[in-house]
Parts: structure tokens; C-alpha cells; sequence
């Protein structure tokens, strides 16, 4: 168990630009879960995926953010035309079933600036 | 919705001394309840978790939260305070998979 890994850890990009990111979960997760924050505040949720399927996706995730899980392993972030309010960490989690309830796990995140 | 509240956004503790930090749900059901710690510029990690049965759950590093659901309330606690305990703690309650957190309690740690 290596734990839920996200590359890069860290992306400065100018206003404009496209930037991606990318989750590599457990391995035997089957639900993966993108989550922004914002400094002094907590994790919101984005979107979440079981297996390969996109099955929610939060009103703050426009039309500018897609994400994918193309064989229901690693997941990708891909925002377009950045714009300043984008700065944020983006969390990746990954969760399994403990008997009774589920447990995410969380990578490192992925600290974006747009200037 | 469900939401949660931390009411604490910082605390300072001496080391050695008690700790109990606070969290307040609203949720309709049974929720299933967490604790996180985050340090500096790092992603969540798991402390312990509240699904069902004994109120009282223990987690890593020596803490422990009991759940109350006459006061709404998922505390956590920790008898004595270590320097490496100073990080950031997030309380989530979950409800349809996702998990939503509070604003956080900045622990500092004094010598």
C-alpha cells in the first residue's frame, strides 16, 4: 500500500493557460474523489468517480474543470483558461469500505498559483 | 444539507497539557463522522472515524473522540500535547460518499 499519490505537488501558471493534474489512487480503491481548497478553509468536493464512471459533480466544478478515469485507475484534473481564483490545493482521495461505512484517503495535493 | 462547525479557529496549547478540540454536525441521519490533521502544505491525513456502535473512538497518535448526539458534537481529544502534534485539524461528516469539513483549528503548540 503506497498510499494515493498526485503529481505534480506544486504548478505556477499564468492567467489563461491550461494546466492538469493527476491522481494515482490505492490501488484496490474503486471510489476516487477530487477536492479544492482554498487558504483557511476546509476541503470542498468537486467530483467523485466509481470506477471509471463521473457519478457527482459539484456546482463549483465549471465548465472550465473536466475530469476523467479512463480505466477506473489514475484520474486526471484538467482546468482551462485559468484565472486567479483557481489558486488553490487539490486534493485527490481514494476510498474503500470498512464493514460498516467508507473511508477516504488522501494524497498530497497539488498546490496550483495562476498568476 | 449537512454542515459542520468549528468553532475554535486557533488554539494555542502548552506541551504537556490536555487538548480537546470542537465539532458540531448538522446532519439528518446517522452520520458518519471523521477527523483529519493536515501539516503545513500536505494532504489529510486520517486520525479516526465514527461509523457506529461505541461513542467513544480511538485514532492515531493518542487521540480519541466521543461521539454525542444529543449535543451534535464529535470532540476530540488528546491528554497530552506534544510539539508535533501543532498542524491543522478538520472535522468532516459524510453524507452520499463525499465528505464536507469544517473551516479547520490551527493548533499551536507552545514549549
Amino acid at each position: 500500500d503506497t498510499g494515493v499519490s498526485q503529481d505534480p505537488r506544486h504548478k505556477i501558471t499564468k492567467r489563461g493557460q491550461n494546466v492538469t493534474f493527476r491522481c494515482d489512487p490505492i490501488s484496490e480503491h474503486n471510489r476516487l474523489y477530487w477536492y479544492r481548497q482554498t487558504l483557511g478553509q476546509g476541503p470542498e468536493f468537486l467530483t467523485y468517480f466509481q470506477n471509471e464512471a463521473q457519478l457527482e459533480k459539484s456546482r463549483l466544478l465549471s465548465d472550465r474543470f473536466s475530469a476523467e478515469r479512463p480505466k477506473g485507475s489514475f484520474s486526471t484534473l484538467e482546468i482551462q483558461r485559468t484565472e486567479q481564483g483557481d489558486s488553490a490545493m487539490y486534493l485527490c482521495a481514494s476510498s474503500t469500505l470498512d464493514g460498516v461505512g467508507e473511508t477516504q484517503y488522501f494524497g498530497p495535493g497539488t498546490r496550483l498559483l495562476v498568476l | 444539507a449537512q454542515s459542520v462547525t468549528q468553532p475554535d479557529i486557533h488554539i494555542t496549547v502548552s506541551e504537556g497539557a490536555s487538548l480537546e478540540l470542537r465539532c458540531n454536525y448538522s446532519y439528518g441521519a446517522t452520520p458518519y463522522l471523521f477527523w483529519y490533521v493536515q501539516s503545513p502544505g500536505q494532504g489529510l491525513q486520517l486520525l479516526l472515524k465514527y461509523f457506529s456502535g461505541d461513542t467513544l473512538v480511538q485514532g492515531i497518535k493518542g487521540f480519541e473522540a466521543e461521539f454525542k448526539r444529543s449535543q451534535s458534537s464529535f470532540n476530540l481529544r488528546k491528554p497530552s500535547v506534544h510539539w508535533s502534534d501543532a498542524a491543522e485539524y478538520f472535522c468532516g461528516v459524510a453524507s452520499y460518499q463525499k465528505v464536507t469539513f469544517g473551516i479547520g483549528t490551527k493548533l499551536q503548540v507552545i514549549p
